[in-house]
């Protein structure tokens, strides 16, 4: 079974610039999770799919971050424009999605904002 | 609300020995709990939870924990730790009283295996 894809791994781009992660999750897995992990800290989610729709989205900056998953599979997460403090790895995740159900991460995409 | 607490930034354990990482958690109603680990470069790996039934849980790559209710810990154990066991450990805890059934993470525990 193939796991959490995520593409880039790696990210660098100046502060205002815009940028994309996109993610495949493991396929039928309902669920797609979004995190924010900065250096020291551990995952924060930032945004949560059940199938198309969103569940949670209330840690998500959304006066630059946005994020969809059009086709109830793959998703991707923008930021738009970047600030210094959005440096750090951005993890996807995903699950069947019941209360018991383990989330399953991808490799991560490290950004720096220069 | 609920939180998870990894009271521990490092632990240090020479190889051959038992290594315990340290968790504690504040939920209303009963926990879910989870044990992930974190390699250089890599996303979390999942190594085993704690939903319901024997205390004692089996994970991957010989680890253990043991839910302590009275104690509200879920410590993640190994008897015998080995080098590549080095890497950075979060303990979770699912919040059942949101819709989406949040995972709360902990700040991590660094682990050294010191040959």
């Amino acid at each position: 079974e193939a796991g959490v894809a995520q593409s880039p791994r790696y990210k660098i781009i100046e502060k205002r610039q815009s940028v994309a992660f996109w993610c495949n999750p493991i396929s039928g897995h309902a669920t797609l999770y979004w995190y924010q992990q900065i250096l020291g800290q551990g995952p924060k989610l930032l945004i949560q799919f059940q199938n198309n729709g969103v569940v949670d989205d209330s840690q998500l900056p959304k006066d630059r971050f946005s994020a969809e998953r059009l086709k109830g599979v793959d998703s991707t997460l923008k930021i738009q424009p970047a600030k210094l403090e959005d440096s750090a790895v951005y993890l996807c995740a995903s699950s069947r999605g019941g209360a018991t159900d383990t989330q399953y991460f991808g490799p991560g995409t490290r950004l720096t904002v220069l | 609300a609920q939180s998870v607490a990894q009271p521990e930034d490092q632990v240090n354990v020479a190889e051959g020995n038992p290594l315990t990482v340290k968790c504690t958690y504040s939920v209303s109603g009963n926990p879910y709990l989870f044990w992930y680990v974190q390699y250089p470069n890599r996303g979390l790996q999942f190594l085993l939870k704690y939903i319901t039934g024997d205390n004692l849980v089996k994970g991957s790559y010989g680890f253990e924990a043991e839910f302590n209710k009275s104690q509200t810990s879920f410590h993640l154990k190994k008897p015998s730790a080995l080098v590549s066991d080095s890497a950075l450990y979060f303990c979770a805890v699912r919040d059942l009283n949101t819709g989406g059934f949040k995972t709360i993470f902990g700040a991590g525990t660094r682990l050294f295996v010191k040959a």
